[in-house]
């Protein structure tokens, strides 16, 4: 069956580090893996988009890259910042055009 | 000006009962989406309506339905609620045009926190 994983486990990091969030998926050939973040109480808001012939993506402080030999993704906020605490979502877009979301991973950052 | 309207933010009820939930974006896109976000916070596609029309219609139950009385609009309605129907329903909207220049992000809602007693 079709799976997209992310940790669920929150990770917690200190303030300047760079932060690297994991989205594996199983049983997809995703034409595009976006990423999310979402506050409490809010929707989530798109970030980035990786094709699948893009090796990776680059955006101010965050990269992500895309491995579909390895089918992963990783997410990395550099110079984190105690406000880059959220919820990180990943999704998987098929030749269906369907967007599906991992269970999202929280990211908490400490001053 | 919100780009994706939901109402009611908070909404809660009986089991038993029928409730509504009404969606409007203000953006041009020619594509709604319903999404379910459960206690576990996995977001799971419900519908998704293309110029007014179903495209995707995931193992939803029958109680659930959407009506899009325009490309601006999807609401959904649910009949007969159940306790396991509680979550935050979230509606979104993309542009489906526009080939590989579009990133084909969606725009969510604040979403909607049902409660069935």
């Amino acid at each position: 069956s079709q799976k997209i994983e992310q940790n669920s486990e929150a990770l917690n990091i200190q303030e300047g580090k760079t932060a690297t969030l994991t989205c594996n998926y199983t049983n997809y050939s995703p034409a595009y893996l976006q990423w999310y973040r979402q506050d409490p109480g809010r929707g989530p808001v798109f970030l980035l988009l990786i094709r699948e012939n893009e090796k990776e993506k680059r955006k101010e402080r965050l990269k992500v890259t895309f491995d579909t030999t390895l089918k992963q993704s990783l997410f990395h906020i550099t110079a984190s910042q105690p406000a880059d605490s959220a919820t990180y979502l990943c999704a998987l877009r098929n030749a269906g055009n369907m967007l599906t979301f991992g269970g999202g991973t929280r990211l908490m950052v400490k001053p | 000006d919100t780009a994706v309207s939901q109402t009611p933010k908070y909404l809660v009820t009986q089991m038993g009962n029928d409730k509504s939930i009404k969606c409007e974006q203000n953006l041009g896109h020619d594509t709604m989406y319903w999404y379910k976000q459960d206690s576990k916070k996995f977001l799971k596609i419900m519908f998704s309506y293309n110029n007014k029309e179903l495209i995707i219609n995931e193992t939803v139950p029958n109680r659930f339905s959407p009506k899009s009385p325009d490309k601006a609009h999807l609401n959904l309605h649910i009949n007969s609620l159940e306790l396991g129907d509680s979550a935050v329903y979230f509606c979104a909207s993309s542009r489906t045009s526009g080939g590989t220049a579009n990133t084909g992000e969606l725009f969510f809602g604040e979403g909607s926190r049902l409660t069935v007693l």
